[in-house]
């Protein structure tokens, strides 16, 4: 098991509410990610935070948002949920610091998220 | 625009087979290859490949990257129905960004 853990587990909520996911990076990473796993799909990588600054963003529409605090852990914001944002949400942790290992990102266990 | 592609989607072997996965990639601005196994959530990194020509292994697990022809394989040997699990190839590009594959499904008979 990596030492990244994400909360909660499972979540039920209907089309149009708001959710919030957590993410506690592995200890000694600066660097978060998060990514949307649909049933059968590889993971879409959403965005990164590094140092609580956004610097990285993929095709996800602006109801999806992040924040990263100084701690280095993250939450995920989803507005406005829609029947296509369920799905497993990932988050993976990692250091970067210019070295060979940049890329080395651990995941969590991951938030079942149901839209009905 | 960016992808990986991987193949097959799914496979099914007898324990004691040797399969080969494949993962192209058409990525732009290239700086590593990873390879993840995902078994019920959380995807557990395996290997991380930034040079063409150099195997990596661990255990009967081994990889290889070609850059010039733009792929990678996942070689397992001798499998066992531990093996069992998604296969997942992701490319990082030098922006921070990871592409990820749809993944190979590996079943293990015993």
């Amino acid at each position: 098991e990596t030492g990244v853990t994400q909360s909660p587990t499972h979540l039920i909520k209907t089309r149009g509410q708001q959710v919030t996911l957590r993410c506690s990076s592995q200890s000694g990473h600066n660097t978060v990610s998060w990514y949307q796993q649909a049933l059968g799909q590889g993971p879409q990588f959403i965005f990164q935070y590094y140092r609580e600054e956004e610097n990285g963003r993929g095709n996800f529409p602006p109801r999806f948002s992040g924040l990263q605090f100084p701690n280095y852990s993250s939450e995920l914001n989803v507005n406005a949920l829609e029947l296509d944002d369920s799905a497993l949400y990932l988050c993976a942790s990692r250091h970067m610091g210019g070295g060979p290992s940049d890329n080395e990102q651990f995941f969590g266990p991951g938030t079942r998220l149901t839209v009905l | 625009e960016d992808k990986v592609v991987q193949s097959p989607l799914s496979l099914v072997v007898h324990e004691g087979d040797t399969v080969t996965l494949n993962c192209s990639y058409e990525v732009t601005n290239f700086r590593s290859l990873l390879w993840y196994k995902q078994e019920k959530k959380a995807p557990t990194f395996l290997f991380m490949l930034t040079s063409s020509g150099i195997e990596k292994k661990s255990g009967r697990l081994s990889s290889i990257l070609d850059k010039k022809e733009l792929f990678s394989i996942l070689n397992i040997t001798a499998t066992q129905t531990g093996d069992s699990a998604v296969y997942l190839c992701a490319v990082a590009n030098n922006f921070n960004k990871f592409y990820f594959g749809s993944g190979t499904k590996l079943n293990v008979k015993p």
